[in-house]
């Protein structure tokens, strides 16, 4: 499967803690990008990152990337009940031209009241 | 900008039926649509690449004869679902790319369709 990496599965972290979550993927890349769903909605993008860039913040995310190690990490700090969701990574393949996205397995976070 | 609908955002249907899910770039024009299938707490899986005005790419395992793609215009791609039976019920979700500006490497997703197959 080309299907990426994601750990943890899930995650269960009280309001205020920061959440991490890694992700792993196979080809080379061009870009890599975080993307949030909540159950049963479509999918938010959140921050693309580029294969030369090594950390990237957004708010109170921040994401980073080690393309020799093929992974990438993101930071949720000061997490929130509303960042309860699910969270993939997904990556093109610098060989493909066609810019399809290849999506981790994901992890789902809780974050408790 | 880069509003990606889908319409129907959900659909019961009778198995042996076919479905048709449309997928519209509203304010952008989109060479390339990507449909994607979720099943519960699983990830997406890139079912085809839809390219304007010529034939869909599907990936390994997707059956082009069940999974009918149309892209005839430069923002409307339509992915019907033949002969629909239970095991087809999922989250159908599509993206685009907007290659006419600056923002070529993203993709803009749309809200999902969910098919449930009776």
């Amino acid at each position: 499967s080309q299907q990426g990496e994601e750990d943890p599965q899930a995650l269960s972290i009280q309001e205020g803690e920061n959440a991490t979550m890694n992700c792993s993927y196979k080809t080379s890349i061009n870009n890599l990008q975080w993307y949030r769903q909540n159950s049963g909605r479509g999918l938010v993008h959140l921050i693309l990152i580029r294969s030369n860039e090594r950390e990237k913040h957004s708010g109170r995310l921040r994401v980073t990337l080690d393309t020799s190690k093929k992974s990438s990490s993101l930071l949720i700090t000061a997490s929130r009940a509303a960042d309860t969701a699910s969270y993939f990574c997904a990556t093109d393949d610098r060989m493909d031209s066609s810019y399809k996205l290849i999506f981790g397995s994901g992890t789902r976070l809780l974050v408790r009241p | 900008g880069a509003v990606v609908s889908q319409h129907p955002s959900w659909v019961i249907c009778k198995s042996g039926t076919s479905v048709k899910i449309e997928c519209r770039s509203l304010d952008f024009q989109a060479t390339t649509m990507f449909w994607y299938r979720q099943f519960p707490k699983q990830s997406l899986m890139l079912m085809a690449t839809s390219n304007e005005g010529s034939k869909a790419t599907y990936e390994q395992g997707v059956e082009k004869d069940k999974f009918l793609i149309n892209h005839a215009s430069l923002t409307l791609s339509t992915l019907t679902v033949t002969s629909a039976h239970p095991e087809d019920s999922s989250f159908y979700i599509c993206s685009a790319r907007d290659v006419t500006s600056g923002r070529s490497n993203e993709q803009f997703f749309g809200p999902g369709t969910r098919l449930t197959v009776l």
